[in-house]
């Protein structure tokens, strides 16, 4: 199946400082990417929809200022939280779809977590 | 009310057992449906697709009731290594993805 890449796998930084985390979809091209935090025993909830070359669109709720995200190319999409808080500390997962009849399918990233001290 | 309900679960069987999870989701113009499974601090991967058909790989069965938008996931012959969170994804065919809360199995020998 599809492989999609995420670094760092676990970030730990202090107050007010920004962590850019990176996504790859390392053996198709992603039209489209998804970001999603996980709090402790709760589900995904999706932040952004990413599409190459183009802003990316926020959820409800979620501050586009806060959480920068970039889709420079067909295999990349960054986030960036700037001047993070403790409260931001959680489970980032990104996810790719391949496109064409699949492209419903979700490729996960092996999910990146932050803790803010 | 949310968009996609899961059974809370825990669910906690013995080896061998059948086990079922029930889905229920409240947008009609959903589009398609997916289970997946989650382990413990791990990313969700791909269990199965679900179709009105309904659909069957191995062990697992899914089914799709669009009239009464519910989807269902059967575990036959329970492993131990079927211990995880389930979580029952549907699609709107704006392409958004909304998941539920999950269903947490443990199989115990």
């Amino acid at each position: 199946g599809a492989v999609v890449s995420q670094h760092p796998s676990r970030v730990i930084c202090k107050s007010g400082t920004s962590v850019k985390i990176e996504c790859r979809s390392l053996d198709f091209q992603a039209t489209t990417m998804f970001w999603y935090r996980q709090f402790p025993k709760q589900s995904l909830m999706l932040m952004a929809t990413s599409n190459e070359g183009s802003k990316a669109t926020y959820e409800q709720g979620v501050e586009k200022d806060k959480f920068l995200i970039n889709h420079a190319s067909l295999t990349l999409s960054t986030l960036t939280v700037t001047s993070a808080h403790p409260e931001d500390s959680s489970f980032y997962i990104c996810s790719a779809t391949t496109g064409g009849l699949s492209q419903e399918t979700q490729y996960f990233g092996p999910g990146t977590r932050l803790l803010v001290l | 009310r949310k968009e996609v309900e899961q059974d809370p679960g825990p669910f906690n069987v013995p080896e061998g057992a059948t086990v079922a999870f029930n889905c229920t989701y409240s947008n009609s113009a959903s589009q398609s449906f997916f289970w997946y499974r989650q382990d413990c601090r791990k990313e969700p991967k791909l269990l199965m697709s679900v179709y009105s058909s309904g659909n069957e790989d191995g062990r697992f069965t899914a089914q799709l009731n669009r009239a009464s938008q519910y989807i269902s996931l059967l575990i036959r012959d329970s492993k131990l290594s079927d211990s995880a969170t389930y979580l029952c994804v549907v699609n709107t065919n704006a392409g958004k993805s909304t998941f539920g809360d999950g269903t947490t199995l443990t199989v115990k020998p």
